[in-house]
């Protein structure tokens, strides 16, 4: 069965801190992994990855793909109150539709 | 621009009355649309899926129902509620040629009382 695991669920940070959020994934065909950031209502789209080893980056969000070990990692550096968030890892295989992890919910503090 | 819009945002529902929510599309054709839910603790779950008007695969055995009755609108129903159908509903769209990147509607929160 196709599955999505995310470590930690949840995660308690300073502001200022880098944060390191994991996602690893069993799936047969292989397409892609995705990132999502969701605060109180949709999940809103971060990345897509779909090569090993190319770091996709946005400010101070990053996330790389190892195809071979069958993860991924978000990072986050120099958090803000602003980054507090489920952020949600999902993979697509050759079918039309994504499996999605249960999320890492991450809480900044000021 | 593409742009997906989903109501009701709210609704508190007695258990055993219908349900139906509602998605539409725009700025784009033919696109992949898909209901998740989300119940705390327990991630996205998909619902259903489409690939065209009148095609609807279902993922999980329940007591929902969806339909696509034109190419960008997609309509999640119910006839009698449970209490476990209380959860957040999303509405998504994708692109088959875009690896599988999907984007959401604003979401419905259902309470089944």
């Amino acid at each position: 069965e196709d599955k999505v695991v995310q470590s930690p669920l949840s995660l308690v940070v300073h502001e200022g801190d880098t944060v390191t959020l994991n996602c690893s994934y069993e799936v047969t065909n292989f397409r892609s992994l995705l990132w999502y950031k969701q605060e109180k209502k949709a999940p809103t789209f971060l990345f897509m990855l779909t090569s090993s080893g190319i770091e996709k980056k946005s400010g101070r969000l990053s996330s790389i793909l190892d195809k071979k070990e069958l993860f991924s990692i978000l990072n986050i550096t120099a958090t803000q109150t602003g980054d507090s968030a489920v952020y949600l890892c999902a993979v697509g295989d050759a079918g039309t539709a994504l499996i999605f992890g249960k999320g890492t919910t991450l809480s900044v503090s000021s | 621009s593409q742009t997906i819009h989903q109501w009701p945002a709210t609704l508190v529902q007695p258990v055993g009355s219908p349900l139906s929510l509602e998605c539409t599309v725009e700025g784009t054709s033919n696109p992949n649309l898909y209901w998740y839910r989300q119940a705390a603790g327990r991630g996205l779950q998909l619902l259903f899926y489409s690939v065209g008007i009148g095609q609807i695969s279902s993922e999980v055995p329940q007591n929902l129902s969806a339909s696509r009755p034109q190419d960008r609108q997609f309509i999640l129903s119910s006839k009698k509620l449970l209490l476990s159908d209380s959860g957040f509903y999303l509405c998504a769209f994708g692109r088959g040629g875009s690896g599988n990147t999907i984007y959401f509607g604003e979401g419905s929160w259902l309470t089944v009382v």
